[in-house]
């Protein structure tokens, strides 16, 4: 398995343009997580899925992040509009089953920034 | 309060020494502990789970205090590749809970 994939790999935007960061978790895991990670605030969960569903947003930051998971393979994190203050390294993670200790697969992160 | 807290560092070791790290969560409710490895630029990535009785990985030992809330790793004879920061991980078995990671410590060997 090629593990979690992310793309972009790094994204520039300007103030108040879309952006859309993508996901593909690992097959067969039923758990999805999205993270942003800052020098000053850590790694925070911003929402996760299981089995396609949310089932935790209350990490989004405001409404201009919404995240989607069509699909058991794909899922999308979207902030409109973007501002300078959402520059950070975003990761999305699978895992299979939280109820047992079980480990999170990270993929290798989308670096926004936002001028 | 955080629910994970740990010492940002950077601790700063020479090549061979044993270095402890310390975090503590605030939710009793905590069920499974872990802690992440970090290296820079990169994802995070497992290191070692933590057990209630204590648990050994080659020069890597994690130990759990629930009564204390309180979770450790110690680094034995460092090496330059352990360099990297160091996540304390909890996850919660409850609806609507993940994995929450502490900041990280900060770790650099040097020879």
């Amino acid at each position: 398995d090629a593990g979690v994939i992310q793309s972009p790999r790094h994204e520039v935007t300007e103030m108040g343009q879309e952006v859309t960061l993508r996901c593909k978790p690992i097959s067969g895991h039923d758990y999805l997580f999205w993270y942003r990670q800052t020098m000053m605030r850590g790694l925070e969960l911003l929402i996760y899925f299981n089995n396609n569903v949310p089932i935790d947003d209350s990490g989004m930051p405001e409404d201009r992040f919404s995240a989607k998971m069509p699909n058991a393979s794909f899922s999308t994190l979207k902030i409109q509009p973007s501002e300078p203050r959402d520059s950070a390294v975003y990761f999305c993670a699978s895992s299979f089953s939280l109820r047992r200790p079980t480990e999170a697969f990270f993929g290798q992160g989308t670096r926004l920034t936002v001028v | 309060r955080k629910e994970v807290e740990q010492d940002p560092g950077p601790f700063n070791v020479p090549e061979g020494a044993t270095v402890a790290f310390n975090c503590t969560y605030s939710n009793s409710a905590s069920q499974s502990f872990f802690w992440y490895r970090q290296d820079c630029r990169k994802e995070p990535k497992l290191l070692m789970s933590v057990y209630s009785s204590g648990n050994e990985d080659g020069r890597f030992t994690a130990q759990l205090n629930r009564a204390s809330q309180y979770i450790s790793l110690l680094i034995r004879d460092s090496k330059l590749s352990d360099s990297a920061t160091y996540l304390c991980v909890v996850n919660i078995y409850q609806a609507g809970t993940a994995l929450i990671f502490g900041k990280g410590t900060t770790l650099s060997v040097s020879s």
